[in-house]
């Protein structure tokens, strides 16, 4: 199996960019889907298949991937951006599917 | 526009059976794998486990969680457009919020929509 890591906690600025990554062994080979989860509600998709948003999903969120790293930026920040942030991909064999620890994101 | 609603009992004592179910609604429960995920209160996401349609193989196929594989089944019934997740011999490590969702076929490395979630607490 393989696993993928986040830092746990990210603040920025209203109105700034922030960067949330995500790294492990299995990104360079699949790529890395993310979810934005609010306290209390289920995760939802923000940005999957290295360079596809959701409809719906405000443009200021973009995705990019390097090797075994894939990030998640926000460009230009909104206090409804606070949350915890999870990358998730398949491991390496391909038949299971993991998550990163999560990144909590507040927005100053 | 699909929306997944889940249901199943939430408090159960050591040693019962977890069953919870997923209805579909708004979509095709064909051309996708349907996918269970729990998460422990505070805690990030684990992936429990999926199961396809029968258009891969008759009865569909499954993968699940090695960590939880001796006490999983997933089924579906496509008469009703709902999927079901049952775990076994549950302990307080089980407490979890799961939620039920999906992904398709020819991608698997995306989940859309999810279901509200189900805290199921163990507890004796």
């Amino acid at each position: 199996s393989s696993e993928l890591t986040q830092d746990p906690a990210v603040s920025v600025a209203l109105g700034q960019t922030v960067t949330v990554t995500c790294q492990g062994a299995s990104l360079r080979v699949y790529y890395a889907s993310w979810y934005q989860q609010k306290p209390g509600q289920a995760p939802t998709l923000v940005f999957f298949s290295g360079n596809s948003r959701p409809s719906g999903i405000p443009d200021r969120f973009s995705a990019s991937s390097s090797g075994d790293t894939s990030s998640l930026t926000i460009t230009g920040a909104q206090a409804e951006d606070e949350a915890a942030y999870y990358c998730g991909s398949r491991d390496i064999g391909g038949k299971q599917v993991i998550f990163g620890g999560g990144t909590k994101l507040t927005v100053l | 526009q699909v929306q997944l609603q889940q249901w199943g009992a939430r408090l159960l004592k050591p040693s019962e059976t977890l069953s919870l179910t997923c209805g579909v609604s708004g979509g095709s429960f064909s051309g996708f794998y349907w996918t269970w995920i729990r998460q422990s209160p505070g805690k990030g996401l684990e992936w429990i486990g999926e199961i396809s349609h029968r258009e891969i193989a008759p009865g569909g196929t499954t993968n699940y969680n090695p960590s939880l594989k001796s006490r999983v089944t997933m089924s579906t019934d496509t008469s009703k457009n709902q999927f079901s997740l049952h775990l076994t011999s549950v302990t307080a490590a089980d407490t979890a919020v799961y939620f039920c969702t999906r992904t398709p076929l020819h991608a698997r490395n995306y989940f859309d929509p999810w279901g509200q979630g189900t805290l199921v607490t163990v507890s004796s």
